[in-house]
């Protein structure tokens, strides 16, 4: 499985850009990059996921450059309830595989 | 689409006794089934993966005869933590993903909100 590394906390204003990233330099050939939300005591929530270059979606954007071995999760203009933990696993989820290893996360704290 | 549910959301319990968690997709079949163990400040554990009809797979440590994991139906799993003791309370959360690309074409995990266990 392939470790991620991601920074322990952020911190961010309303209205602020955040790019969290996420570092999985030993990532394989069909590992797919995808990004989880927890906010405190509820499951966590996808947000996206991607297998390189950029996606993007009504919520966030996954940058993934061409070595793939990190990937950056932005968010546009953040609001207070955007303060969660953000999981960044990495796993061949397309063939029901191994995208089961959450690491420590990033705690993203939106100040007002 | 896609709800998965828990119940209870919040269990107390006795030293000694045992609690029995449910896992249920609402609205999609779910062939694999996960439950995760998450302490306070910390990441989610993988405990176990169930797939419906047979036995499931336990990670490294973690007891399978005092974490019973029953994956009966496509839409149901259970989790029974038998003999329970103050170090067993946590946040336990399930996840459950269905047939890929039937549910998400992401083969995503979607995840129930938690139960909250309290032992005395």
């Amino acid at each position: 499985l392939a470790k991620t590394t991601q920074p322990i906390s952020m911190d961010s204003y309303e209205g602020q850009e955040v790019n969290i990233t996420c570092s999985h330099n030993n990532i394989a050939t069909n590992d797919y990059i995808t990004w989880y939300q927890q906010f405190p005591s509820q499951g966590p929530r996808f947000i996206i996921q991607g297998y390189k270059t950029k996606v993007t979606n009504e919520v966030a954007s996954l940058f993934i450059p061409a070595d793939r071995k990190s990937s950056t999760l932005s968010l546009p203009r953040v609001s207070l309830s955007d303060t969660a933990v953000y999981y960044c696993l990495v796993g061949d989820g397309r063939n029901a595989g191994n995208m089961l290893t959450f690491g420590g996360g990033t705690r993203l704290m939106v100040k007002p | 689409g896609a709800v998965v549910s828990q119940h209870p959301s919040r269990v107390i319990c006795k030293s000694g006794t045992s609690v029995k968690i449910e896992c249920r997709s609402l609205d999609f079949q779910a062939t694999t089934m996960f439950w995760y163990r998450q302490f306070p400040k910390k990441s989610l554990m993988l405990m176990a993966t169930s797939n419906e009809g047979s036995k499931a797979t336990y990670e490294q440590g973690v007891e399978k005869d005092k974490f019973l994991i029953n994956h009966a139906s496509l839409t149901l799993s259970t989790l029974t933590v038998t003999s329970a003791h103050p170090e067993d309370s946590s946040f336990y959360i399930c996840s459950a993903r269905g047939a890929s690309g039937r549910v998400s074409p992401y083969n995503e995990q979607f995840f129930g909100p938690g139960t909250r266990l309290t032992v005395l």
